[in-house]
C-alpha cells in the first residue's frame, strides 16, 4: 500500500504570493492533519480534517486555510506568503477519527522557500 | 497552553554508548506517543504509550511513562548509527486528534 503521497516536494515563492500544497492519505484513513515544521523544530500544528471537516486549527493566521475532498484527500492554501512561513510542511494521516489519539502517518514533506 | 519540553535538545554519542531523552508535559497526558525523523527525513511514529507508570520495549529502545503521566523517557542500549536521526514525543492537544510536539531531541553517533 502506498504511503501519504504530498506534492510538490520542493517550491520555492517570493513574499505575497500565495501556495497551494496537496496530500492523499493512505487509502482507508478519513483524517488527514497539517503541520508546519520549521527548521531545527518540532512539528506544529495547523488543521486537521475528518470526513471533510474541519475538526481542530492551531495556532495560525487566517492566510492558512485547508479542504478536504470526497476521496479524504486534502489541500493546504498559504496567501500573502511572509519569510516565516518557510518551512517543511507535513501532511499526516491516521485511520481513526478526532476522538482517537491515532498514530500520525506522515507524507516526506513539501519543503517550501519564501525569498 | 500546553507545552511540551525534552532534554537534552542535542547528544553526541560513541557507537556503543547508550542514550536517553526526557519529555515533560506542562499538563497531564491521556498518552503519548514518540517518533523518530532520520536526517531529511519525515517523523514515523515508534510507539505509543498509555497507562500510568508503563514501559515497553522495542528491541534496544526502551520507552517509559511516567507515574503522574507527564513525563516520558526513551532509552536506547548501545547505540548504532542507524539510530541517528531526532527523536520526538507528542501528547495530545486541545483540538480533535493534534499533537503537541516537543522540541526533539538529536542523536549523533559516532562509529
Amino acid at each position: 500500500d502506498a504511503g501519504v503521497t504530498q506534492s510538490p516536494t520542493h517550491l520555492i515563492k517570493t513574499r505575497g504570493q500565495h501556495v497551494t500544497l496537496r496530500c492523499s492519505p493512505i487509502s482507508g484513513h478519513k483524517s488527514v492533519s497539517w503541520y508546519q515544521q520549521v527548521l531545527g523544530q518540532g512539528p506544529q500544528f495547523i488543521f486537521q480534517y475528518y470526513e471533510k471537516e474541519e475538526r481542530g486549527r492551531g495556532n495560525f493566521p487566517d492566510r492558512f486555510s485547508a479542504r478536504q475532498f470526497p476521496n479524504y484527500s486534502s489541500e493546504l492554501n498559504v496567501n500573502a506568503l511572509l519569510l516565516g512561513d518557510s518551512a517543511l510542511y507535513l501532511c499526516a494521516s491516521s485511520l481513526r477519527g478526532p476522538l482517537y489519539n491515532s498514530p500520525l502517518h506522515f507524507g516526506n514533506g513539501t519543503r517550501l522557500t519564501v525569498t | 497552553g500546553q507545552q511540551v519540553m525534552q532534554i537534552p535538545q542535542y547528544q553526541h554519542v560513541q557507537e556503543g554508548e547508550d542514550f536517553t531523552t526526557y519529555c515533560n508535559s506542562s499538563t497531564t497526558l491521556s498518552n503519548i506517543q514518540w517518533y523518530k525523523q532520520r536526517p531529511g527525513g519525515h517523523p514515523v511514529f515508534l510507539i505509543q504509550l498509555v497507562k500510568s507508570g508503563e514501559v515497553k520495549k522495542q528491541k534496544r529502545l526502551t520507552f517509559q511513562f511516567g507515574e503522574a503521566k507527564k513525563n516520558s523517557s526513551l532509552h536506547i542500549t548501545a547505540t548504532q548509527t542507524t539510530d541517528v536521526g531526532t527523536y520526538f514525543c507528542a501528547g495530545p492537544g486541545n483540538a480533535g486528534n493534534m499533537l503537541t510536539f516537543g522540541g526533539g531531541t538529536r542523536l549523533m553517533v559516532k562509529p
